[in-house]
């Protein structure tokens, strides 16, 4: 099966505070994605990588940047943490058409 | 990517047939339609699309207008698990180079599956 893990399930950090969110896949899958979710807003994009080092933005990429130095590994930044950056973080991947793999999810609390 | 329209909520009572509507009438003719849909705490899980023919797999029936306008996804025997919110998404086929190959999700359909 196909699976996709982010890194942690919750984390609490204080505003103006660096975090990383990790995700990786082991399905050697070109596109990567990392969505923030929340309540009445559905999931947004905010940025997407369909190649090792390559990136794009995605609907809501302000206040976040990431990273993909592996195939398999694609890291959401925020720089310095605000507490409207308080959400869930979805990652996802995929090889091809069709199906998108999600991860659990990581839920961001910023104080 | 075309814009959906799907109603916020639904109800279905389990066993019977859940049909969940979705608009796209600004689809362009190479533009798939796929179905995914998130149970609580979980991430989104794929379903089924399509291009403008019908298609079954395991999981539900997605019937395509033959105007590709609007879509149909099926749960022939709805059950308790499948109380989710159900994303109605188009967008272009994949191997697209560059960025392409995003997938931009709505707000979804709370469907409630009852006793």
């Amino acid at each position: 099966d196909v699976k996709v893990t982010q890194s942690s399930r919750y984390l609490v950090k204080r505003t103006g505070e660096k975090v990383f969110l990790e995700c990786v896949q082991d399905m050697d899958h070109e596109n990567m994605f990392w969505y923030r979710q929340d309540p009445g807003l559905g999931l947004r994009l905010i940025y997407f990588s369909y190649d090792v080092k390559m990136k794009e933005k995605g609907d809501i990429p302000e206040g976040y940047s990431v990273s993909r130095e592996k195939k398999e590994r694609f890291s959401l930044i925020l720089e310095s943490a605000s507490t409207n950056q308080t959400s869930m973080y979805l990652c996802a991947s995929t090889g091809g058409p069709g199906e998108l793999f999600f991860g659990e999810g990581s839920r961001l609390t910023v104080l | 990517d075309a814009k959906t329209t799907q109603p916020p909520s639904m109800d279905c009572a389990e066993g019977r047939a859940a049909n969940l509507p979705c608009n796209h009438s600004t689809i362009s003719g190479n533009e798939y339609v796929y179905w995914y849909r998130q149970i609580h705490s979980q991430g989104p899980q794929y379903i089924i699309h399509g291009l403008k023919n019908n298609e079954t797999n395991e999981m539900a029936s997605l019937i395509i207008t033959e105007d590709r306008k609007s879509s149909t996804l099926i749960l022939p025997h709805a059950t308790l698990r499948d109380t989710a919110v159900y994303y109605c998404i188009v967008r272009v086929a994949w191997g697209l180079t560059g960025g392409g190959n995003k997938l931009t999700f709505g707000t979804g359909t709370q469907l409630k599956v009852e006793l």
